[in-house]
């Protein structure tokens, strides 16, 4: 069985610009997360979908965050425009609906924002 | 507020050696801990879950225990390895007012394991 994957793996972009993160998780799961770890501190919840519905998105920074799930499979997670603040690592973790604790985890995409 | 706390954040041990590392937790409506190992470059991998009733679990080498009264939480590993050098997260799971499951995340421990 296939984990979850991101992409990019790494994204260095300058202080404006737009960066779109993918994350597909495992087939079948219809809880899908995204994560946030900034330098030095703990990762930290961002959102939720259940499908391709947002269930909880308190943790979302402010609206330069645009987070969708179109169809219920994969997410992307685009942050226009970028500032510098917004550098740190990714996670996106899916787990199945009768599950649901057990979150299974990508392996990140680090944003570096020049 | 919601929060994990991990010690020690670091620790180098040599590899055969046994080793604990420690996490406190205020976290509501508690519902589930976990530990979670980290590889550098990869995402977390659960280790162990403990539900409030549940005072021990074990996955091979990894040992963890909970103390639900006093909040606290241990992940004990032994005859360390090399593979074994990574960061340890401890992880409190939230029932939020929907149902679902909301993560609290502790710092983690970076432990290295010194030939």
């Amino acid at each position: 069985e296939a984990g979850v994957t991101q992409f990019p793996s790494h994204s260095v972009i300058e202080k404006g610009q737009t960066v779109t993160l993918r994350c597909d998780p495992i087939s079948g799961h219809d809880n899908l997360y995204w994560y946030r770890r900034v330098m030095g501190k703990e990762i930290k919840f961002l959102l939720h979908f259940v499908k391709e519905s947002k269930q909880d998105e308190s943790g979302m920074p402010n609206n330069r965050f645009l987070a969708e799930r179109t169809g219920g499979t994969y997410s992307t997670l685009k942050v226009q425009p970028a500032e510098l603040e917004d550098s740190g690592v990714y996670f996106c973790a899916s787990s199945h609906m009768y599950r649901e604790g057990t979150q299974y985890f990508g392996p990140g995409t680090r944003l570096t924002v020049l | 507020k919601n929060q994990v706390e991990q010690s020690p954040q670091s620790l180098i041990i040599l590899e055969g050696k046994n080793c604990t590392l420690q996490c406190n937790y205020t976290v509501s409506p508690f519902s589930n801990l976990r530990w979670y190992k980290q590889d550098t470059g990869r995402g977390p991998v659960s280790l162990t879950i403990m539900t409030f009733s549940e005072n021990t679990k074990s996955n091979g080498r990894y040992t963890a225990t909970l103390d639900a009264d006093t909040k606290q939480s241990s992940l004990h590993i032994t005859a360390s390895q090399l593979s074994d050098s990574a960061s340890y997260i401890c992880v409190v799971s939230a029932r939020g007012n929907t149902g679902f499951q909301k993560l609290v995340f502790g710092t983690g421990t970076r432990l290295l394991v010194s030939p």
